[in-house]
């Protein structure tokens, strides 16, 4: 497996709350993602980084924030959590460089908004 | 924007049977294409990629798929399925920027 870490791996947490999930990648990757998995979705694009502080919004980006203030890190952020953003949460990483597009994705999170 | 269309929401099959899985993108560039598989309780996993070369591209585990680049296509095919073949299996398309767009999913379940 690629060396990717997500945390919290479960949480609960109560409407209005705000929530930060950490995504934590030991390959130097350049790029990083957040994606949420919900049934009969598969996965959307939530935020993605290119490089240190550079990040730009996905699909379904509302309600989220994003920061990478270093390589092997990448936080998302849910601001006032809403029942709607129930989920699992996918990191994923990727190389820059011809051939080297494929994703390696963390072992998820499952966020339960009450 | 780019997009990804996976036909089938749920297969059902019997060992040994053979699969297709079917996989439709529309988008205008230059396409690197993927299908993952996702067992139950698991993360995704790399199942075969095609970036460029020969359209039949193998993978993992028996799978192969083949890119049709005039049907906009890229098919996920095994002979004969086996019980632990049994996962949710999606189809994915990278655009020039890198940026992944994913197919709904198909969940394929295998009976002994």
């Amino acid at each position: 497996d690629a060396g990717i870490t997500q945390s919290p791996r479960h949480k609960v947490t109560e409407t209005g709350t705000p929530v930060t999930l950490r995504c934590h990648q030991t390959e130097n990757h350049r790029y990083m993602y957040w994606y949420r998995q919900d049934p009969g979705h598969g996965l959307r694009l939530i935020h993605y980084s290119y490089g240190v502080k550079d990040t730009d919004k996905g699909e379904v980006s509302d309600g989220y924030s994003v920061s990478r203030s270093k390589t092997e890190d990448f936080l998302l952020t849910l601001e006032s959590a809403t029942s709607s953003q129930t989920s699992v949460y996918f990191c994923a990483i990727r190389g820059a460089g011809r051939g080297t597009d494929t994703q390696y994705f963390g072992p998820g999170t499952r966020l339960t908004v009450l | 924007a780019q997009s990804v269309s996976q036909h089938n929401h749920h297969v059902i099959l019997s060992e040994a049977a053979s699969l297709e899985l079917g996989c439709n993108y529309s988008y205008g560039g230059t396409v690197n294409l993927f299908w993952y598989v996702q067992y139950p309780g698991q993360h995704l996993q790399l199942l075969l990629k095609y970036f460029s070369g020969d359209p039949l591209v193998k993978g993992i585990k028996g799978f192969e798929a083949e890119f049709i680049k005039s049907k906009f296509s890229f098919n996920l095919r095994k002979p004969s399925v086996q019980w632990s073949d049994t996962a949710e299996y999606f189809c994915a398309v990278n655009d020039d920027a890198g940026k992944s767009t994913f197919g709904d999913g198909t969940t394929l379940t295998v009976k002994p």
